[in-house]
């Protein structure tokens, strides 16, 4: 089973608009990420935010993580066509393990 | 340089054959990680290699599943008697760091070997 769940699960949005995304997970975290995939790059990371960080920023993207609530989301601001693809979370349980657990997904779309 | 390689990328079998994927990571990576995605989902993880050791195959959903990297860099994974909810894109992802939780991993996937058994 997957312990992050994005939501919205799909969003569409016109270009230059703004796009967050929400994710939740189950149990306590070392790290959490983001990832991106589309049909002509497949899956590639874009951030890493530690468990002890409640906000990290790269170029557009913007990050934020509340432990409290279990919760992060992903905000990508003036958007374009080409950030149109798949967003995932992925984590770990902090048990020392290997395992990365993804959920399923947030699917965007901008509008040109 | 060159990123992780998969093939093939696209494999037809009939159910109950048995199919062989290959995974070709980044050069010096050491961690080498296979998932399972079906169509619609995030990738499910299924098993963890840190060189040539295997160290967490908790995810392999049965005894079909086998993967193995003798020699530390080329893996592959084996399913045995397939079956139609083996249909799926598998995924592999390498990572430079080891010893440590996922979550402090870049990983850096291949393209993906689509899976469709008939």
């Amino acid at each position: 089973s997957q312990q992050g769940e994005e939501d919205p699960q799909a969003l569409s949005i016109q270009e230059g608009e703004n796009a967050t995304m929400n994710c939740s997970y189950k149990t306590s975290i070392n790290n959490l990420q983001w990832y991106r995939q589309n049909s002509g790059r497949g899956l590639v990371h874009l951030i890493l935010i530690r468990s002890n960080e409640r906000e990290k920023h790269s170029g557009r993207l913007r990050v934020t993580l509340d432990t409290s609530k279990k919760s992060s989301s992903l905000l990508i601001t003036a958007s374009r066509a080409a950030d149109t693809a798949s967003y995932f979370c992925a984590t770990d349980a902090d048990t020392g393990g290997f395992k990365t657990i993804f959920g399923a997904g947030t699917r965007l779309f901008v509008k040109a | 340089g060159a990123g992780v390689s998969q093939s093939p990328r696209y494999k037809v079998a009939k159910r109950g054959q048995d199919v062989a994927l290959r995974c070709d990571p980044i050069s010096g990576h050491v961690s080498l990680f296979w998932y399972q995605q079906a169509l619609g989902q995030g990738p499910e993880f299924l098993t963890y290699f840190q060189n040539e050791a295997q160290l967490d195959k908790s995810g392999l959903p049965s005894d079909r599943f086998f993967a193995e990297r003798p020699e530390g860099s080329v893996s592959t994974l084996k399913i045995q008697r397939t079956q139609q909810e083996d249909s799926a894109v598998y995924l592999c992802a390498s990572s430079s760091l080891a010893g440590v939780a996922s979550s402090y991993n870049e990983q850096f996937f291949g393209p993906g070997t689509r899976l469709t058994v008939l």
